[in-house]
C-alpha cells in the first residue's frame, strides 16, 4: 500500500514568488495535515482539511493557504515567499474516525522549500 | 487548546544506557497520544500510540511508553539503546473526540546514543 507522498521533493523560489506543493493521502483517507518543520522550530501545525473542508488552521498568515480536492488530495500553496519560509513542509493524512478507537495520522517524506 | 511539553530539547547517551524521555500534554478531554521518530534524513515515522485500554504501551523497537492520566505525561521508555536510536523523537497530542485542534506536536528531543 503506497504511503503518504509528496511532490515536489525539493523546489527552491525567490523572495516574493509562490510555491505550490502537492500531497496525495493514503488510499482511504480522508483528512490531510499540513505541518512546517522550519530549523529549530519542531513541527509547527499549518492546515487541516478534512472531506474537502478546512476543518482548522495553525498560527499562520493568510499568504499560507490551501485546498483538498474531492479525491482527498491537497496542495498547499504560499504566497509572496519570505526568507524565513524555508523549511520542510510536511503533509499527513488519516480516517478522521471519531470514535474511540482512534486514528493514527501518518507522514509523508517531506517537501523541501529554499527561499533565496 | 491542546499543548505539548517535551522536557529534554537534547540528551546524550552512551550505548546500553535506559532512556526515558519525558512529555507532558495540557488537554481537558479524552486524547490519543503518539511518539513519532526523525531518523536523520527521513521522514516522520510512528514509533507507538496509546487510544485506550492498557496504559502501557509497546511500540517498534523496543520503544514503550506509558499513559499516566493524573499526571497528563506519556514518557517514552526503552531499556537499553543503541546507536541507530539517535534521532529526533516527537511526542504529539490529538483529541479524540475529533476536535478542531488536530495533531499538536512538542518541540521534539534530540537523541544522541554514543558509541
Amino acid at each position: 500500500e503506497a504511503g503518504v507522498t509528496q511532490s515536489p521533493t525539493h523546489l527552491i523560489k525567490t523572495r516574493g514568488q509562490q510555491a505550490t506543493l502537492r500531497c496525495s493521502p493514503i488510499s482511504g483517507h480522508t483528512s490531510v495535515y499540513w505541518y512546517q518543520q522550519a530549523l529549530g522550530l519542531g513541527l509547527q501545525f499549518l492546515l487541516w482539511y478534512d472531506e474537502g473542508e478546512e476543518r482548522n488552521r495553525g498560527n499562520f498568515p493568510p499568504r499560507f493557504s490551501g485546498r483538498q480536492f474531492p479525491n482527498y488530495s491537497s496542495e498547499l500553496n504560499v504566497n509572496a515567499l519570505e526568507l524565513e519560509d524555508s523549511a520542510l513542509y510536511l503533509c499527513a493524512s488519516s480516517f478522521e474516525n471519531r470514535g474511540p478507537s482512534g486514528n493514527t495520522i501518518y507522514f509523508g517524506e517531506g517537501s523541501w522549500l529554499t527561499v533565496v | 487548546a491542546q499543548s505539548v511539553s517535551q522536557h529534554n530539547h537534547h540528551v546524550i547517551l552512551s550505548e546500553a544506557a535506559s532512556l526515558e524521555l519525558g512529555c507532558n500534554y495540557s488537554y481537558g478531554g479524552t486524547v490519543n497520544l503518539f511518539w513519532y521518530v526523525q531518523y536523520p534524513g527521513q521522514h516522520l515515522q510512528l514509533l507507538l500510540k496509546y487510544f485506550s485500554g492498557d496504559p502501557l504501551v509497546k511500540g517498534i523497537k523496543g520503544f514503550e511508553a506509558e499513559f499516566i492520566k493524573s499526571k497528563f505525561s506519556f514518557n517514552l521508555r526503552k531499556p537499553s539503546v543503541q546507536w541507530s536510536d539517535t534521532a529526533e523523537y516527537f511526542c504529539a497530542v490529538k483529541d479524540s473526540g475529533g476536535g478542531a485542534d488536530g495533531l499538536t506536536f512538542g518541540k521534539g528531543t534530540h537523541l544522541i546514543i554514543q558509541p
